[in-house]
């Protein structure tokens, strides 16, 4: 199984500042399709999770540019600007490609 | 608007059979895959398996002997099956498609 390794672990980050997240896959999230499929989630306490970006670098209907993804083949990042209150709870990485899907452990954005 | 919804027993006996239902309004299951993902308490995510949009399923290698989903097109339904069930499946269990999610049922295995 693919194993998706998200750093770090928790995030403290200050109202407008800047911050991002590292997810490591365990190996090529390239399908033979062409498309790469990672995907980004947040999660706010006691909601159901929501998704920011699919397939690398495209943000999903109604999330704010303050979101951006990059990333190719194991190594993808997220990157969260200007940050609101509404941006804290523990975002998610997680691959498509490979059967079975996984997801990352998951990284906690706390306020500073 | 698309729409998830999971329905199901909240409290299930240990070594009992789970049995929950996904209801989707807004697409069609023939379009699109349809997943279970389940949270235990204070946990973090965990992909269960898939109903494809032709009908195949995939599963999480660590329940494949346990799980089973299957679906009714003509009422818009994915079923999930989990038998066997341990304290440790007590947890959140959601469907989802890509980029919508259900609101989550909670299940406790317990005595």
């Amino acid at each position: 199984d693919v194993v998706m390794t998200q750093t770090p672990v928790s995030l403290s980050v200050s109202l407008g500042g800047q911050t991002s997240i590292s997810c490591r896959s365990s190996q090529s999230l390239v399908h033979s399709d062409g498309n790469t499929y990672l995907y980004w989630y947040l999660q706010k306490p006691g909601q159901s999770p929501q998704l920011l970006i699919y397939k690398v670098s495209n943000r999903f209907s109604g999330v704010p540019d303050r979101f951006s993804g990059s990333g190719s083949g194991t190594d993808f990042t997220l990157k969260i600007s200007r940050v609101e209150p509404e941006d804290l709870g523990v975002y998610y990485c997680y691959q498509g490609t490979h059967y079975p899907n996984t997801f990352g452990a998951g990284t906690k954005l706390e306020l500073k | 608007q698309v729409q998830l919804k999971e329905s199901g027993p909240g409290l299930v006996q240990p070594s009992q059979t789970l049995s929950l239902t996904c209801t989707v309004s807004g697409f069609s299951l023939t379009s699109y895959n349809v997943h279970w993902v389940r949270q235990p308490p204070g946990k973090g995510l965990e992909w269960m398996g898939r109903m494809r949009y032709n009908g195949d399923t995939s599963y999480n290698s660590a329940l494949k002997s346990r799980l089973s989903i299957s679906r009714d097109t003509s009422k818009n339904q994915v079923f999930l099956k989990m038998n066997s069930l341990q304290t440790d499946d007590t947890g959140t269990y959601y469907c989802t498609r890509v980029g919508y999610w259900g609101q989550g049922t909670l299940v406790t295995v317990s005595s």
